[in-house]
């Protein structure tokens, strides 16, 4: 089974500033999706990136990036430029790509939570 | 265009009674998903579902039922709830028939917070 670990309980950052969220997984699979999710008081769970391991090519969003190191198995998200709207908790999660027996479901991480200083 | 919705948002049950949550997608979604969430262990993994009528265990499954009679609906069941299950529960959905780029993507709702005393 796929496992995800996010290290970092909670990180901070001041507004304007660069901050980097770590994440690492394990799987011995070679095909499969990773995504960060957003979750801020609201509760409302926010797509914020999605990387295909298959491709080389970092993602970006925006002001968010990913660092997708696959022989490392770790995908870290950058957000630059840091909002105050940018605290939250933040989701690492993966997804097979095993064909039509993974029927998209995620294995998410524990979350860090987010705190920008103004 | 609604999304996903979630009823109720908030519920407090006593030991042993039974309740249902509902969740609605909008987006013609093939999967749906139940999960719930616990302080410093993310997301996981209820049940789901792959289509009308089909239904699957997660990682987490022990206490819960789930039916999935149309499409657009998937109902999580508790039928003798316990403080163990104390959570906030998420329903998400994914994987439209109609394609488009990442429907592998999903789309969760507001999420339900449940006490159980």
């Amino acid at each position: 089974a796929q496992t995800v670990t996010q290290s970092q309980p909670e990180m901070s950052v001041q507004e304007a500033e660069t901050v980097t969220l770590s994440c690492t997984y394990d799987t011995s699979e070679s095909d499969y999706y990773l995504f960060w999710y957003k979750q801020p008081p609201s509760r409302q769970m926010i797509l914020v990136i999605r990387q295909e391991a298959y491709k080389q090519q970092n993602a970006t969003e925006n002001r968010f990036s990913v660092n997708f190191q696959k022989a490392a198995k770790s995908f870290s998200l950058k957000i630059s430029d840091s909002q105050l709207g940018d605290a939250a908790m933040y989701f690492c999660a993966y997804r097979s790509g095993a064909g039509g027996t993974s029927y998209g479901k995620l294995t998410f991480g524990q979350g860090t939570i987010l705190t920008v200083h103004p | 265009n609604a999304g996903v919705t979630q009823t109720p948002k908030f519920r407090v049950l006593k030991t042993g009674q039974s309740m249902t949550l509902l969740c609605a997608q909008d987006m013609n979604h093939e999967y749906m998903y139940w999960y719930r969430q616990d302080p410093g262990m993310g997301l996981r993994l209820i049940h789901y579902s792959v289509g009308e009528g089909t239904t699957a265990k997660g990682e987490v499954p022990d206490g819960y039922n789930v039916s999935r009679l149309k499409k657009q609906n998937f109902l999580l069941g508790l039928e003798s709830a316990a403080p163990s299950q104390t959570s906030v529960y998420f329903c998400a959905s994914s994987y439209p028939l109609s394609g488009g780029a990442n429907t592998d993507t999903q789309y969760f709702g507001p999420g339900t917070r449940l006490t159980v005393l």
